[in-house]
């Protein structure tokens, strides 16, 4: 297996530009789960779907973060427009189960907001 | 509020020794606490899951304890290497979710 698969590992971008982070879970997890993680903040669950559906954005910081998920192998993390406060590693996670059972993170990705 | 707390920041151990890593929270009501180990550009990797029922939980040199009533989590590395340096965060459920603390950075000296 190939683990969760996110894109891109890196990306630079100038406040004001649109940023769409991807990810692809592992075949089989019907929940997924969007992260941050800075120094300052730890890593924060932004969102999470189950069975394609979201659950609870309660952790989306504002109305420029959106995600969809529109199957089960694939979702996307988008920020417009982007603001230097965006730059963090954001991770991408999938389980069988929530919280019950363990999540398998992704690589992350790598955003800088210039 | 809700809070979860590793101790300190990071600690250095000697090659060989036990390092116990501590996660203690409040407001929280967990039915499962997770522990993770996440190295230097990577994502965070499962270690173990112990349930609010048990005491204690072990896996190779690892062992997990879970006190509801001190609200705590000792996590024990046994015969500690240099390849066990890394940051490792407990993370408790609630509502289907995970919680992480900041983690605590672990270092063994050879």
């Amino acid at each position: 297996d190939a683990g969760v698969i996110q894109s891109p590992r890196h990306e630079v971008t100038e406040m004001g530009q649109e940023v769409t982070l991807r990810c692809k879970p592992i075949s089989g997890h019907d929940y997924l789960f969007w992260y941050r993680q800075t120094m300052m903040r730890g890593l924060e669950l932004l969102i999470y779907f189950n069975n394609n559906v979201p659950i609870d954005d309660s952790g989306m910081p504002e109305d420029r973060f959106s995600a969809k998920m529109p199957n089960a192998s694939f979702s996307t993390l988008k920020i417009q427009p982007s603001e230097p406060r965006d730059s963090a590693v954001y991770f991408c996670a999938s389980s069988r189960a929530g919280g019950l059972y363990e999540q398998y993170f992704g690589p992350g990705t790598r955003l800088t907001v210039t | 509020s809700q809070k979860i707390e590793q101790n300190s920041e990071a600690l250095n151990i000697q090659e060989g020794k036990t390092a116990t890593l501590t996660c203690n929270y409040t407001n929280y009501s967990p039915a499962y606490l997770q522990w993770y180990r996440q190295d230097p550009g990577r994502g965070p990797v499962f270690l173990l899951l112990i349930r609010e029922n048990e005491k204690e939980k072990r896996k190779e040199r690892l062992k997990v304890t879970f006190d509801t009533t001190l609200k705590q989590s000792l996590f024990h590395i046994t015969a500690s290497q240099p390849a066990d340096s890394a940051t490792y965060l407990c993370a408790l459920e609630s509502a289907r979710q995970l919680t992480f603390g900041s983690g605590t950075q672990l270092t063994v000296l050879p």
